[in-house]
């Protein structure tokens, strides 16, 4: 069974930093590609960054230079590490798995850690 | 604005067919083959229902379709359920710069 275990979520202040991971379980993690997309309080979802299973990274363009992401094939952990946090940072953060083929589709999501970004 | 555009809400009656839009550029939906659509009940992960256009996960029940026209990908929903009243999101892989666009969602009311 695909399980995907978010930590590292809380309340942050503006301008200030977290870090975000995930261990994941029940499948090869080093032949998958891996997303974190985030859903803000009560709005729709928002694709944040991924990153192919040899490491290569995208970002969308509000966190390019201030998140960054990264995987341990050897222990089976996604993370995010994110700076320079800003109010519309806020949102639940959620970790899933990519379908091993084209297109970039996930096919499993975990349950997501909250990031409140406030003073 | 979300770059995908769904209605915001549908509401239909059990037993009832009901189909939820989805319309995108030359750079997603109309571009690839790679639309999906997930559900989500209040609360929870949202949950893939559909895959390439038209491909179902094993487990995922046969009243649920897709579908896809030029821009607009379409999800179908036979014999309404109760359990089936959730959020709706279609997503999409394209080359405008996000590497995944989704929808803003449509609340899915069974009456």
């Amino acid at each position: 069974e695909v399980q995907l275990m978010e930590s590292g979520g809380g309340l942050v202040q503006p301008a200030g930093s977290l870090r975000l991971s995930c261990a994941a379980s029940g499948f090869t993690f080093r032949d998958h590609a891996m997303s974190w997309v985030r859903q803000a309080p009560g709005k729709g979802l928002e694709w944040v960054s991924s990153i192919t299973y040899t490491g290569n990274t995208y970002y969308t363009e509000s966190v390019k230079g201030r998140f960054s992401i990264s995987r341990d094939n050897s222990k089976g952990t996604l993370s995010l590490q994110m700076d320079s946090l800003r109010a519309e940072d806020t949102a639940l953060y959620y970790c899933a798995k990519v379908i091993k083929s084209n297109g970039w589709k996930i096919d499993y999501w975990g349950q997501g850690t909250l990031v409140t970004v406030s003073s | 604005q979300s770059a995908l555009t769904q209605p915001a809400s549908v509401s239909g009656s059990p037993g009832q067919s009901i189909t939820i839009s989805c319309t995108g550029t030359s750079s997603d939906v109309s571009g690839y083959d790679y639309v999906c659509w997930y559900q989500q009940h209040p609360g929870k992960a949202p949950k893939l229902m559909i895959y390439d256009v038209s491909n179902r996960p094993s487990g995922v029940s046969n009243r649920f379709s897709g579908s896809k026209s030029g821009s607009t990908a379409s999800l179908t929903i036979s014999g309404l359920q109760a359990e089936d009243e959730a959020d709706y999101y279609c997503s999409s892989f394209s080359t405008s710069g996000t590497l995944v666009v989704f929808g803003g969602g449509t609340k899915l009311t069974v009456l």
